[in-house]
C-alpha cells in the first residue's frame, strides 16, 4: 500500500524559509522511473504544481517559484524535502506531496509523468 | 503556459442522473490528462489518466474521454458520495503540471 505523509510547521513568520518534508512508503525513488511532486492549494482554489524530483535526481521546479524553490531526496529514509524561502501570506496554503508514476506513450516512445497517490496534505499559513 | 478551462463552474444535478463535466486546453496536450475529485477537507484523489483510464479502485460509472484540447469526464448514474469539487490536469508541458479552475457538482 503506497502512503504518502507531509510535515512542517504550522505557522511561519513572512521572509522566512519553509522547510516540508514528505515521508512515504510502498514504493522506493530508487526504482526507475519514479518520481515524488509538492503541490499546494490555497483555501477555496485549485491545486498548484511546485516541484517534481526523479528517480535519478533530476529536479523540476514550477517557473513562477522556482528562484525560492528546493527540492531533495533521501532515499535512505524514504523521504523528500521541499524549501520555500522568502515566504509572504500568498503562501498560505495546504501543501501536499503526491506520488508521481509514469505513463508510457507508445507513439513518441516516451514516458509521462503524473500523481497517483497524495498524501493527506500539511496547512501552513505565512502570517506575522 | 497551457490553461485549461473547465465548464460549467457548478454542475446541478439529482442522483442517479448524468453529470458530464468539461476540460478545455488551450493548446493541444495529446492524451495527457488527468481527472481529480477532492472532497471537503480532503486530498485530492486520482479518477483518470492518459485521458480515459481508470484508476485502481474507481467504479465504472466514471468515464473519461477526449484528445487534443477537449475533455469530457462522465459520470454515468450519480450516487451520493460523488457530489465533490472536480479537476482536470495536464502533464503534458511545462511547466509540467497545471490544473482546472475546478467543477462543483452539487445535488440538485
Amino acid at each position: 500500500q503506497v502512503t504518502l505523509r507531509e510535515s512542517g510547521p504550522a505557522l511561519v513568520k513572512p521572509a522566512q524559509t519553509l522547510t516540508l518534508t514528505c515521508s512515504f512508503s510502498g514504493f522506493s525513488l530508487t526504482t526507475r522511473n519514479m518520481c515524488v511532486s509538492w503541490l499546494r492549494q490555497p483555501p477555496g482554489k485549485a491545486p498548484e504544481w511546485l516541484a517534481r524530483i526523479d528517480w535519478d535526481d533530476d529536479k523540476y521546479y514550477n517557473t513562477s517559484l522556482e528562484t525560492r524553490l528546493t527540492i531533495s531526496k533521501d532515499t535512505s529514509k524514504n523521504q523528500v524535502v521541499l524549501t520555500l524561502d522568502n515566504v509572504d501570506p500568498v503562501d498560505t496554503a495546504t501543501y501536499y506531496c503526491a506520488r508521481t508514476a509514469p505513463s508510457l506513450d507508445q507513439d513518441l516512445r516516451r514516458y509521462y509523468y503524473y500523481m497517483d497517490v497524495w498524501g493527506q496534505g500539511t496547512t501552513v499559513t505565512v502570517s506575522s | 503556459d497551457i490553461v485549461l478551462t473547465q465548464s460549467p463552474a457548478t454542475l446541478s444535478v439529482s442522483p442517479g442522473e448524468r453529470a458530464t463535466l468539461s476540460c478545455r486546453a488551450s493548446q493541444s496536450v495529446s492524451i495527457h490528462l488527468a481527472w481529480y475529485q477532492q472532497k471537503p477537507g480532503q486530498a485530492p484523489r486520482l479518477l483518470i489518466y492518459g485521458a480515459s483510464t481508470r484508476a485502481t479502485g474507481v467504479p465504472a460509472r466514471f468515464t473519461g474521454s477526449g484528445s487534443g484540447t477537449e475533455f469530457t469526464l462522465t459520470i454515468s448514474s450519480l450516487q451520493s458520495e460523488d457530489f465533490a469539487v472536480y479537476y482536470c490536469q495536464q502533464y503534458s508541458k511545462r511547466p509540467l503540471y497545471t490544473f482546472g479552475q475546478g467543477t462543483k457538482l452539487e445535488i440538485k
